[in-house]
């Protein structure tokens, strides 16, 4: 276990439904990440979150809406998403920013499909 | 753009060979290279990572060179053992020093 947790790991929603991903960090982490990992494409940073404080948005469509109500916690809502959104999404948090050389941390990831 | 290229993309080794995966990164200014190993149902787990001023590190039976001048790093693990198959991944971090880029992936299967 790496102490990064997520839930649920498996969700199936259609493209009308709302729902949301959670991740939380056992480790007193400041930063945590949001990525998203298809099938033959390299790992998609979506979001980065520094004392809770959103430092990046990678270009993600506003149907995918994060949310960080403090440093341990991270939420990902979802709305109106399409087809090819199916990935497995991971969270992933590290003591600061990456650009210091801090470690991140990953969970196991959420496999999310839409129909 | 920012990337970071990797390959092979598959590798199949004999359990006791040595098993290699190179990446290149783009921007100049990266100073932070990790390996992530990526089991199956599992997130990515960091196996081994080197700084920019460091030329090589070795854990074990798993090591790191960085040449900066060419932007370009590598993963080196001798004695492969079948639990060494999965996914690896290098990663970079971006000019914005604030996350990390990743590479596409290497499938490496150790057969015994």
């Amino acid at each position: 276990e790496t102490g990064v947790t997520q839930t649920p790991r498996h969700l199936v929603m259609g493209m009308t439904n709302k729902k949301s991903l959670k991740c939380e960090q056992h480790l007193g982490h400041n930063a945590m990440y949001w990525y998203k990992q298809s099938a033959k494409k390299p790992l998609e940073l979506m979001f980065v979150y520094n004392f809770k404080e959103q430092t990046e948005n990678n270009s993600v469509p506003s149907r995918f809406s994060p949310e960080c109500p403090n440093s341990s916690h991270l939420f990902l809502h979802l709305h109106t998403l399409q087809p090819e959104d199916s990935a497995l999404y991971l969270c992933a948090s590290s003591q600061d920013l990456a650009g210091g050389g801090n470690t991140q941390y990953f969970g196991p990831g959420t496999r999310l499909t839409v129909l | 753009g920012e990337n970071v290229e990797q390959h092979p993309s598959t590798l199949s080794v004999q359990e006791g060979d040595s098993a290699v995966i190179k990446c290149t990164y783009s921007d100049s200014a990266s100073n932070y290279f990790p390996w992530y190993k990526q089991e199956l149902g599992k997130g990515p787990q960091l196996i081994i990572d080197i700084r920019s001023n460091v030329g090589e590190k070795k854990d074990q039976r798993i090591a790191v060179t960085l040449n900066k001048t060419a932007k370009h790093f590598s993963l080196h693990i001798t004695e492969t053992q079948p639990e060494d198959s999965a996914v690896y991944f290098c990663a970079a971090t971006t000019k914005a020093g604030t996350a990390l880029i990743f590479g596409k992936g290497t499938t490496l299967s150790v057969s015994s």
